[in-house]
Parts: C-alpha cells; sequence; structure tokens
C-alpha cells in the first residue's frame, strides 16, 4: 500500500473548524482514501472515505485535491469528543487489510 | 445492533501461557480481521478470517492462530506468550472481505503478560 503523511499533532480550539491534512503522493489511480479516528480507549472508528471528488458525511467532509497526492479531513465544528488520533489510510479496491500508521493526534481545547 | 463485541476486555497471563480472544462480528458481517495496538503505536494487522477459513496474514509468528465459526464469530489464539505480546487486541468485522467500505471495530482487549 502506498505510504501517507500526517502531521504527529495538532490542536484546535471547540467550536472551530478543524482541517486535518494527509499526503499521499505515491497514491495510485485505484486507491482509496480513508479516514478513521481512534478516541481514547476505543477501537478505530470509520469517518469518511473517497476516491477523487469531495464527499461529505455527518461527521466530516473529505477534500481530495485534484491531482489526489493531498487530502484534507475537514470536522466543521470541532467538539471535546472530536479528540482523538486521526488516521490516513490508503486503500485499493482489492485490499483486505488496513495498513495504520502513527496517525494525528487532535487536541481540542475548550 | 450491538455492534462489534470482543471478550474479556483485560486479561492478565504469566509468560509460556496461552490466551484465546473471542469475537463477535457486527450483525450481517461474514469477515473477521484482527489487530494488534501497542501502546502509542497504531494497530498492525494479524490476519482476516472470511468463510471459516484464514485468508490474509500480516507479519506475525505462527504462534498467532485464529478460528472462525459458522455463526461468523471469531477467536484469536497466542501461545507461549512473550512479555511483548502485551497489547490491545482488536478485531474488526465488515461485510466481504475486501475493506474498501466500512470496517467496525470492537473495543478491545487488553492483554498484559507478566
Amino acid at each position: 500500500d502506498a505510504k501517507t503523511t500526517q502531521p504527529n499533532s495538532m490542536e484546535s480550539n471547540e467550536e472551530e473548524p478543524v482541517h486535518l491534512p494527509c499526503n499521499h503522493s505515491t497514491i495510485s489511480g485505484t486507491d482509496y482514501i480513508h479516514w478513521y479516528r481512534q478516541l481514547p480507549s476505543q477501537g478505530p472508528e470509520y469517518v469518511i472515505h473517497g476516491l477523487t471528488s469531495n464527499v461529505n458525511n455527518r461527521m466530516a467532509s473529505l477534500a481530495i485535491a485534484e491531482d489526489r497526492k493531498s487530502s484534507t479531513l475537514i470536522l466543521h465544528r470541532a467538539t471535546l469528543r472530536d479528540a482523538a488520533v486521526y488516521y490516513c489510510i490508503l486503500l485499493s479496491g482489492s485490499a483486505r487489510q488496513l495498513t495504520f500508521g502513527s496517525g494525528t493526534q487532535l487536541t481540542v481545547l475548550p | 445492533d450491538a455492534g462489534v463485541t470482543q471478550s474479556p476486555t483485560h486479561l492478565i497471563k504469566t509468560r509460556g501461557q496461552q490466551v484465546t480472544l473471542r469475537c463477535s462480528p457486527k450483525s450481517g458481517h461474514d469477515t473477521v480481521s484482527w489487530y494488534q495496538q501497542a501502546l502509542g503505536q497504531g494497530p498492525q494487522f494479524i490476519f482476516q478470517y472470511y468463510e471459516e477459513e484464514e485468508r490474509q496474514r500480516g507479519n506475525f509468528p505462527d504462534r498467532f492462530s485464529g478460528h472462525q465459526f459458522p455463526n461468523y464469530s471469531s477467536e484469536l489464539n497466542v501461545n507461549a506468550l512473550l512479555l511483548g505480546d502485551s497489547a490491545l487486541y482488536l478485531c474488526a468485522s465488515s461485510s466481504g472481505q475486501r475493506v474498501n467500505t466500512e470496517a467496525f471495530f470492537g473495543q478491545g482487549t487488553r492483554l498484559t503478560v507478566v
């Protein structure tokens, strides 16, 4: 699987938008971009995924660069419950496993 | 829907012993994968079970083995426990072998080897 690069940590103020970046310069044309998050003392939780177009769901938005070499997970209004480690993962269509990197530790300040 | 359930939640074992962890997948899911998460690191893939067979395996020794039952539930067995096996063990379920949809994780079993 292609490699992703994320900042180790980020901070945000409560009720403000958060933009979590992910670089994936070696992405192939068939790789999907997935985001998972892991809250303290819990298993990872699916957030969103996309291929080429920007995606929105109830949890977040995913903005994908035109060349697909980077993407940004957007939390529109951060809450204290959004404090977690966020993982950006590339998956081919035939993938059977999730390959987690170190992720970004998001701290939300009250 | 109970989601993915794992048991036990915590476990303490002695080096050299054997341990069995259990996982019930989300309703409607037929595929179970196991991950090991050491403290401060991301989860690492151990193996995946589908149709009661191991379909893919990560870089883990043969001491790690598993089983899937006809009702899709699964067990992870670890023999000859080492101190380094201390970790959070996560079970994930999905529909079909491919993970290019949403995978659901349980809360994990915290294994401590002393």
